[in-house]
């Protein structure tokens, strides 16, 4: 069964420090999602791609965090200077851009510690 | 407002129970909408879509009332593999909205 990848699936930083997340998603799924999840809360959407284009990445804290997904295939979610607040999970999604009854599929996640 | 609201529990039901879960979401031009289930430290995976026409899968039965913005899940004869945190999914313009969960913990 197709899944989406994500690596890797721990991490400790201190905080101050770059730290980096891939993500490939099942192929030819057009649209790539990054949410981030709280614990005791839902994931929160952080930036979606169509393809290689960004499409909504309105609550990424741009100051801080990049991402991007140059071939429209995987993609690279990058934090520098890495805070304490940032703890939480990453977690990647992709979908077919089938129109509305399309799923969300989720990778692993990768489980983020700022020291 | 919040896009998805939930009540975030957690429901403790004995194995066997029924166990009723609600939804509301506050955007009407929603278009489709999908409980996930989500394990302690796992990633959230799909449970059910929901249609208005109501649908069940074994002894899960999703319904969906559009004209209130609301959105329920059944859980028949609980067994204890079903502990777990249910997501509320609401889908407008290919962006997924999550509730923040209603955690179940059923009891032997």
């Amino acid at each position: 069964e197709a899944e989406v990848a994500q690596s890797p699936r721990y991490k400790i930083t201190e905080k101050s420090q770059a730290v980096a997340f891939w993500c490939d998603p099942i192929s030819g799924h057009a649209t790539l999602y990054w949410y981030r999840q709280i614990l005791g809360q839902g994931p929160e959407l952080l930036v979606q791609f169509q393809d290689e284009s960004v499409v909504d990445d309105s609550q990424l804290p741009k100051d801080r965090f990049s991402a991007e997904r140059l071939k429209g295939v995987d993609s690279t979610l990058k934090i520098q200077p890495a805070e304490l607040g940032d703890s939480a999970m990453y977690l990647c999604a992709s979908s077919l851009d089938s129109g509305e009854a399309a799923e969300a599929f989720f990778g692993q996640g990768t489980r983020l510690t700022v020291v | 407002r919040k896009e998805v609201e939930q009540d975030p529990g957690p429901f403790n039901v004995p194995e066997g129970a029924t166990v009723a879960f609600n939804c509301t979401y506050s955007n009407s031009a929603s278009q489709s909408f999908f409980w996930y289930r989500q394990d302690c430290r796992k990633e959230p995976k799909l449970l059910m879509s929901v249609y208005s026409s109501g649908n069940e899968d074994g002894r899960f039965t999703a319904q969906l009332n559009r004209a209130s913005q609301y959105i329920s899940l059944l859980i028949r004869d609980s067994k204890l593999s079903d502990s777990a945190t249910y997501l509320c999914v609401v889908n407008r313009f290919n962006k997924f909205y999550f509730g923040s969960g209603t955690k179940l913990n059923v009891k032997p």
